[in-house]
């Protein structure tokens, strides 16, 4: 069966500190790997996705970065935390094309102070 | 307008009654429907899938209603492990999930 980890769980970092978030699939190949952002209270944000190695697709603009050195690892990065980019972090991965079912990992929920 | 509207919530409903959840959605060119359930503190998890016909799983009813572009989720006899967030998803061809807001279910003993 597929799993998706997560690490850190949780993060509390200083306004201007560098970010990286991982996510790993097992159990798939090539899997539509996304990340979203949700801020406390708020709905889901789609930050980005990647449908194979090296392809990244952003959907807004910001000082986060995504990077998917192998097929099954998907990074989230900045260079300099800002005060709202705090928020709860969310990998999924779907089998393919954009309608298929997600399934999420556990997140990482980040402070930045 | 947003792409996905739900109902604002909170619903706080009593053990064993009945509550329905409304959903709309504004691009027609949508294709797929999803109900996820989203616990406190966790992530979203897949409930059900939503099809043009309808379908129930167990104490769950979902309906889509392209013509109004709606959608629904019905909760026969709530358990007070349904306390939590629905969020209504919906995609079309080749696009990524839109997530609704979600609405929020306290379910009381």
């Amino acid at each position: 069966s597929q799993t998706i980890h997560q690490w850190p769980a949780t993060l509390v970092q200083p306004v201007g500190s560098p970010l990286s978030l991982e996510c790993t699939v097992e159990g798939t190949s090539n899997p539509n790997l996304y990340w979203y952002r949700q801020a406390a209270g708020r709905g889901l944000q789609l930050l980005f996705y990647s449908v194979g190695i090296g392809q990244i697709s952003s959907e807004v603009p910001q000082n986060l970065s995504a990077s998917r050195p192998q097929d099954r690892q998907f990074i989230l990065s900045s260079k300099k935390l800002l005060l709202s980019d705090s928020g709860f972090y969310l990998c999924a991965w779907s089998v393919g094309g954009g309608e298929e079912t997600q399934y999420f990992g556990p997140g990482t929920r980040l402070l930045v102070l | 307008r947003k792409e996905v509207e739900q109902d604002p919530g909170p619903f706080n409903v009593p053990e064993g009654a009945t509550v329905a959840f409304n959903c709309t959605y504004s691009n027609s060119a949508s294709q797929s429907f999803f109900w996820y359930r989203q616990d406190c503190r966790k992530e979203p998890k897949l409930l059900m899938s939503v099809y043009s016909s309808g379908n129930e799983d167990g104490r769950f009813t979902a309906q889509l209603n392209r013509a109004s572009q709606y959608i629904s989720l019905l909760i026969r006899d709530s358990k007070l492990s349904d306390s939590a967030t629905y969020l209504c998803v919906v995609t079309h061809y080749g696009q990524n999930f839109v997530f609704g807001p979600g609405t929020r279910l306290s379910v009381l003993p």
